[in-house]
C-alpha cells in the first residue's frame, strides 16, 4: 500500500521542548515537502527538499529544522525557538508530473 | 475534529445539484495547478489537475476550468453528494522553478440533504 506516513497523529509538549514529527514515503518520490496549516489560512510552506542530502527553506522555516539522509524519509524537529508551534503539521512529497500529494497531518500542541 | 478551515467562504448546495468552487491565483507565471479536498482532521487528498496547456479537464464527477486570462479556476462536481463535504483549494506552481506551490485558503462545502 503506498503513500506518505505521518506519525503521531496527535502530539503533545511542554513549551521550551524540542519536539520531531515523522513523515515516511513509500511512493520513490525525489521532492518532499512541509507545510504548516492555521485556521482561516492557506497552508504555508516550511522547508522542502528536491533530493536526498539537500533542502531549502520555505516562507516560515525560522524555529524548524530538517534533515533528509534517506529519499523516504523526512523528519521535521520544532524547536523552542518556534514561537507559536501549535497548529497542524502537513508533509507532502511530489512526483516528476508535479503532483503533490499529502499524508495524513500531525496536529502539534504546545502549552 | 480540527479547527482548520474556520472562517472561510461557505458554499451550501442541495444533494444532487451541482457546485461550483472557485479559486483565483495571482502568478501569471503559474502553469500547472490542483484542485485538493480536506476533511477535518485529515491531510489534503488530490482530487484534479491541469496544466496550462489546457482551458478544461474532466474526471470522475469532477471538472476543473482554467481560465489565464483572468487568472482564475474553478471546480465542478456534478451531482453532490453528502461526501463531497469538505473544504477544498486550489494549488499552482510553476513547473520551471523551484516547485514551490502556492495554496488558496479553501471554500467550505456543505451539502445540505
Amino acid at each position: 500500500d503506498g503513500g506518505i506516513t505521518q506519525s503521531p497523529k496527535y502530539l503533545f509538549r511542554k513549551e521550551g521542548q524540542n519536539v520531531t514529527l515523522s513523515c515516511e514515503q513509500n511512493l520513490n518520490h525525489d521532492a518532499m515537502y512541509w507545510y504548516r496549516q492555521d485556521p482561516g489560512q492557506g497552508l504555508r510552506l516550511i522547508y522542502y527538499s528536491q533530493i536526498v542530502n539537500d533542502f531549502q527553506k520555505g516562507d516560515i522555516a525560522e524555529g524548524y529544522s530538517v534533515s533528509r539522509e534517506k529519499k523516504e524519509s523526512f523528519p521535521l524537529t520544532v524547536t523552542s525557538a518556534q514561537k507559536n508551534p501549535t497548529a497542524f503539521y502537513l508533509c507532502a512529497s511530489r512526483n516528476p508530473g508535479y503532483e503533490q500529494y499529502f499524508g495524513p497531518g500531525t496536529r502539534l500542541t504546545v502549552t | 475534529g480540527e479547527s482548520v478551515g474556520l472562517h472561510l467562504p461557505t458554499l451550501s448546495v442541495q444533494e444532487g445539484d451541482n457546485s461550483i468552487i472557485n479559486c483565483a491565483y495571482s502568478n501569471s507565471a503559474s502553469d500547472y495547478f490542483i484542485w485538493y479536498k480536506q476533511e477535518s482532521g485529515k491531510g489534503p487528498q488530490f482530487i484534479i489537475d491541469i496544466r496550462s496547456n489546457m482551458d478544461k479537464r474532466q474526471g470522475q464527477r469532477v471538472t476543473v476550468l482554467l481560465n489565464k486570462t483572468v487568472k482564475h479556476l474553478s471546480l465542478q462536481i456534478a451531482a453532490t453528494q453528502p461526501g463531497d463535504s469538505a473544504v477544498y483549494f486550489c494549488a499552482d506552481t510553476r513547473t520551471s522553478g523551484t516547485y514551490k506551490y502556492i495554496f488558496g485558503t479553501g471554500t467550505r462545502l456543505k451539502v445540505l440533504a
